[in-house]
């Protein structure tokens, strides 16, 4: 089955630094790559995702790019603030009638203001 | 609004007791899922639910039961026969088994005392 590495468990940053969150996962027929941000007593929610027919995407302060060949893809969040302090999981899938994703064990990003 | 609702938030119970968490959503997802959450550990799949009156067992099944009588609910029970039932519980949904955005519950903690 497939495997997700994350990494690192945790990452301290000051305010207005930039983040860096890695994944690596095992199966190349994987597809879909989400990501999500879990703040504290609360549960996950989708803050961006990419298909393996796209290098990169990006939403305002976030970026997610995917090395298919490498079969790693990355979280990127520049500018950071304190209320993006939370756990963030990637997660990968196939699609196609069998989607199940597996998630990495977390990220915890802590921003000091 | 639409979303995912689980009650209650924080559930405690004696050893040895069955107990039965509840998951509601009002999205018309045919997909539902439910994740058992520690620390360090990511989110673990239990059980998922393509759609109504079937499901199929996750990586840690065991111990654990769903049923899926209606689209709108997915109810998890934890048996007695989980071993270290306390943790962070999990329900999400999606549109369907096709690679897609799943949307999470607010989460049950549940200790066993």
């Amino acid at each position: 089955g497939e495997n997700v590495e994350q990494h690192p468990s945790t990452l301290s940053v000051q305010e207005g630094d930039s983040a860096v969150i890695k994944c690596t996962y095992s199966d190349s027929a994987s597809n879909y790559f989400p990501w999500y941000k879990q703040e504290l007593g609360k549960g996950p929610q989708l803050i961006i995702d990419i298909r393996s027919n796209v290098g990169e995407k990006k939403d305002q302060r976030i970026a997610v790019t995917l090395n298919k060949t490498a079969k790693h893809f990355s979280l990127h969040i520049t500018e950071t603030q304190p209320e993006d302090s939370a756990v963030y999981f990637c997660a990968a899938s196939k699609g196609g009638g069998s989607y199940i994703p597996t998630f990495g064990r977390g990220t915890s990003l802590i921003v000091h203001p | 609004d639409g979303g995912i609702t689980q009650s209650p938030k924080y559930l405690f119970r004696k050893e040895g007791q069955n107990v039965t968490l509840s998951c509601e959503q009002n999205l018309n997802h045919d997909a539902m899922y439910w994740y058992r959450q520690d620390p360090g550990q990511g989110l673990r799949l239990i059980y998922y639910s393509q759609i109504v009156n079937d499901f199929q067992k996750g990586d840690i099944a065991e111990g654990y039961s769903v049923s899926r009588e209606k689209k709108e609910s997915f109810p998890l029970t934890v048996t007695s026969a989980q071993k270290n039932p306390t943790a962070f519980y999990l329900c999400a949904s999606s549109i369907g088994l096709v690679g897609g955005e799943q949307f999470f519950g607010p989460g049950t903690r549940l200790t066993v005392l």
